[in-house]
């Protein structure tokens, strides 16, 4: 069974700071990957970010990153230079090599200018 | 941009009645996936499928829900009968190569 956990229901950072949204995930898979997603209050759901399970280095999009470490089963989204319109409810999911794909609770960013 | 298509976007429906959500996968996907999102529960994974194959529907309440996928351009979730506690937005998503999953806008059900 695969799992995902988000442990932090809300979120707030100033404008312009960084802030980094907490993902741990649980399988026993060898193959597997890591999404977030950014949901903003029109309801979308918005692709932002892929990590490998075998990629050696972190993922990067502009102002996403994220933060993979393996040995601990965590992978966490960092936002650098928040934006207003970042303000939005952000999911972390993890693909199984079943390509099942499943999701966190989700944490709800807000950016307070 | 290609994106998944999803009918209809609004339905209010009375208890008891059948209700069928489609979805229009991003030509050439081969994965398809059906979720709803509550407050209280967050995104549900209620099925998917790999090339038109349903794979898992262990999330689906089987005595009323149903997901087919007929052809490679067309997957349905059916809903019969309908309860209030179904109210939900149900969401499809279709991908390709694993790395990336295309989300569609949404059907947001109301039951009544």
């Amino acid at each position: 069974a695969q799992k995902i956990t988000q442990t932090q229901p809300g979120m707030f950072v100033q404008e312009k700071e960084a802030v980094t949204l907490d993902c741990t995930y649980d399988t026993s898979d060898q193959s597997y990957g890591l999404f977030w997603y950014k949901q903003p209050s029109s309801g979308e759901m918005i692709f932002l970010i892929y990590q490998g399970s075998y990629d050696e280095q972190n993922a990067t999009e502009g102002r996403y990153s994220l933060n993979f470490q393996k040995a601990r089963k965590s992978a966490n989204l960092v936002i650098s230079a928040s934006q207003l319109g970042d303000s939005a409810m952000y999911f972390c999911a993890m693909r199984g090599s079943n390509y099942k794909l499943t999701f966190g609770k989700g944490t709800l960013l807000t950016v307070n200018p | 941009d290609a994106r998944v298509t999803q009918t209809p976007r609004h339905k209010v429906t009375e208890m008891g009645q059948e209700v069928t959500m489609r979805c229009q996968p991003i030509l050439g996907h081969n994965t398809v996936f059906w979720y709803r999102q509550t407050m209280m529960q967050g995104l549900e994974l209620l099925a998917y499928f790999r090339n038109r194959a349903p794979l898992d529907d262990s999330g689906m309440p089987k005595d009323r829900f149903s997901a087919e996928m007929p052809d490679a351009t067309l997957a349905t979730l059916k809903i019969q009968p309908s309860e209030p506690r179904d109210s939900a937005v149900y969401f499809c998503a279709s991908g390709l190569t694993s790395v990336s999953y295309t989300f569609g806008s949404g059907t947001r059900l109301t039951v009544v």
